[in-house]
């Protein structure tokens, strides 16, 4: 069975300053990972995706994450915070095919002027 | 042109009602899926199709049926409403070349 972790369900940040949400994830098999983003009263957008190749991924709105085998990691990070990026991020994980996404708990962004 | 759209977007209702909620994607896409997020956010797959044939149905209650007239529709009908199934509902779908799921506005269901 896959799963994934986020630490840390409130990450607070600093208009400007580096954002980091972490996610980790459990697989019997090679792994297909996303984050996505969801805006107040809103659906889920997606964000950035890892399948296969470049381990660097690099997503809308200045975000990108590192696959790392290794360390079963796939955090999302962004230089720069801006107010628009408040938000809850979700990091999902498949087998692909027509497997199910199974969803973190989610880490909601606050930002702060 | 939304890409996949739900109807509709609030749905307040009595225990013990029948209630459906719509989903139609413009995309394209072979497999269609319900989510459910609950009030701490979490989100759960239901039930998934591809092209009509239902291929992954996770332990929902049998008060729940999906039905996909064809493969770019997925509707959810709800019998006997209980309360514990207020939450909010979230149609996808995504294409048999790609395993990204993209995801409707989602329906709000409240069960007073």
């Amino acid at each position: 069975a896959q799963s994934v972790t986020q630490l840390g369900s409130h990450v607070s940040v600093s208009e400007g300053a580096l954002v980091l949400l972490r996610c980790n994830y459990s697989s019997s098999v090679p792994p297909y990972l996303f984050w996505y983003v969801q805006y107040p009263n809103q659906g889920l957008q997606l964000l950035l995706k890892y399948t296969t190749g470049a381990t660097l991924v690099k997503g809308i709105n200045g975000f990108e994450a590192e696959f790392k085998k290794s360390e079963t990691s796939f955090h999302l990070t962004k230089p720069s915070a801006h107010m628009s990026d408040a938000a809850e991020y979700f990091c999902a994980v498949t087998s692909g095919g027509f497997q199910k996404l199974v969803f973190g708990t989610g880490t909601r962004l606050l930002v702060s002027p | 042109d939304t890409a996949v759209s739900q109807t509709p977007k609030y749905l307040v209702t009595q225990m013990g009602n029948d209630k459906s909620i719509k989903c139609e994607q413009n995309l394209g896409h072979d497999t269609m899926y319900w989510y459910k997020q609950d009030s701490k956010k979490f989100l759960k797959i239901m039930f998934s199709y591809n092209n009509k044939e239902l291929i992954i149905n996770e332990t929902v209650p049998n008060r729940f049926s999906p039905k996909s007239p064809d493969k770019a529709h997925l509707n959810l009908h709800i019998n006997s409403l209980e309360l514990g199934d207020s939450a909010v509902y979230f149609c996808a779908s995504s294409p048999n070349s790609g395993y990204e799921q993209y995801f409707g506005p989602g329906t709000r269901l409240t069960v007073t």
